[in-house]
C-alpha cells in the first residue's frame, strides 16, 4: 500500500512569491492534516481536512491555507512568502478523524530566499 | 506556551540496554498520547499510543508508560539497538474531534551506540 505521498519534494522560493504543495494520502484514508516543521518551534499544526472541509485550523496568518479534494488530495498554498516560512512542511492522512494515528509522507522542504 | 515537553534534546545509550524518553505536559484535557520516530529527510512514523484511561501499553520492544497525576509520560526501548537512533517525538490530542491536531514536543534525539 502506497504511503502518504508528497509534491514537490525540495523546492527554493524568494520572499513575496507564493507556493503551493500538494498532497496524496495512504488508498482509502480521508482526513488530512498539515504541519510545519522548524528547528526553533517543532512540529505545529496548521490544518486539518475531512470530506472536503476544514476541521481545524492552527494559529497561523491567513497567508496560509488549504483545500481538500472529493479524492481526499490535498494542497497547501502559503502566499506572500516571507523568510521565516522557510520550513518542512509534513502532510498527514487518517483513515476517519477520529482514528488515533496519523500517518506522515516525507515532507516539502521549503527554502524561502 | 508549550503544553507538551519534552525536557531532554538528546540521550545516549548502550546498544542492549533500556532507553527512556520522557514528556511532560500541563493540559488536562489530553485524551490520547502518541510517540513518533524521525529520522533525518524522513516524515515522522508512528510507534505506539496510549489513551488517557491506560497506564501501559506494550507492543514488542516499546512500552508507554502514563502518569496523569504527573502528567508524564515515557517510552522504554527495550533493548535498545543501532537502529533505534533517531528523533523521537511525543504528542497529544485534546479529544477525538482532533484527532488531526497533534501538539508535539520538541523532540529527543536518541543515540544508541554499539
Amino acid at each position: 500500500k502506497a504511503g502518504v505521498t508528497q509534491t514537490p519534494r525540495y523546492l527554493i522560493k524568494t520572499r513575496g512569491q507564493q507556493v503551493t504543495l500538494s498532497c496524496s494520502p495512504i488508498s482509502g484514508h480521508r482526513s488530512v492534516s498539515w504541519y510545519q516543521q522548524t528547528p526553533g518551534q517543532g512540529l505545529q499544526f496548521l490544518f486539518e481536512y475531512f470530506s472536503e472541509t476544514q476541521r481545524n485550523k492552527g494559529n497561523f496568518p491567513g497567508r496560509f491555507s488549504g483545500r481538500q479534494f472529493s479524492n481526499s488530495r490535498s494542497e497547501m498554498n502559503v502566499s506572500t512568502l516571507e523568510l521565516g516560512d522557510s520550513a518542512l512542511y509534513l502532510c498527514a492522512s487518517s483513515l476517519q478523524p477520529d482514528t488515533g494515528e496519523l500517518f506522515f509522507g516525507e515532507g516539502s522542504r521549503l527554502t524561502v530566499l | 506556551d508549550q503544553q507538551v515537553k519534552q525536557n531532554s534534546p538528546s540521550l545516549s545509550v548502550q546498544e542492549g540496554r533500556i532507553s527512556i524518553l520522557n514528556c511532560d505536559y500541563t493540559n488536562s484535557m489530553f485524551d490520547y498520547f502518541l510517540w513518533y520516530k524521525k529520522y533525518p529527510a524522513e516524515g515522522p512514523t508512528f510507534l505506539i499510543s496510549i489513551s488517557s484511561i491506560k497506564d501501559k501499553n506494550e507492543d514488542g520492544r516499546f512500552t508507554v508508560f502514563l502518569n496523569k497525576s504527573a502528567k508524564h509520560l515515557s517510552l522504554h526501548i527495550v533493548p535498545s539497538q543501532p537502529g533505534d537512533s533517531a528523533v523521537y517525538f511525543c504528542a497529544a490530542r485534546k479529544g477525538s474531534s482532533n484527532t488531526g491536531k497533534l501538539i508535539f514536543g520538541q523532540g529527543t534525539t536518541l543515540q544508541v551506540k554499539p
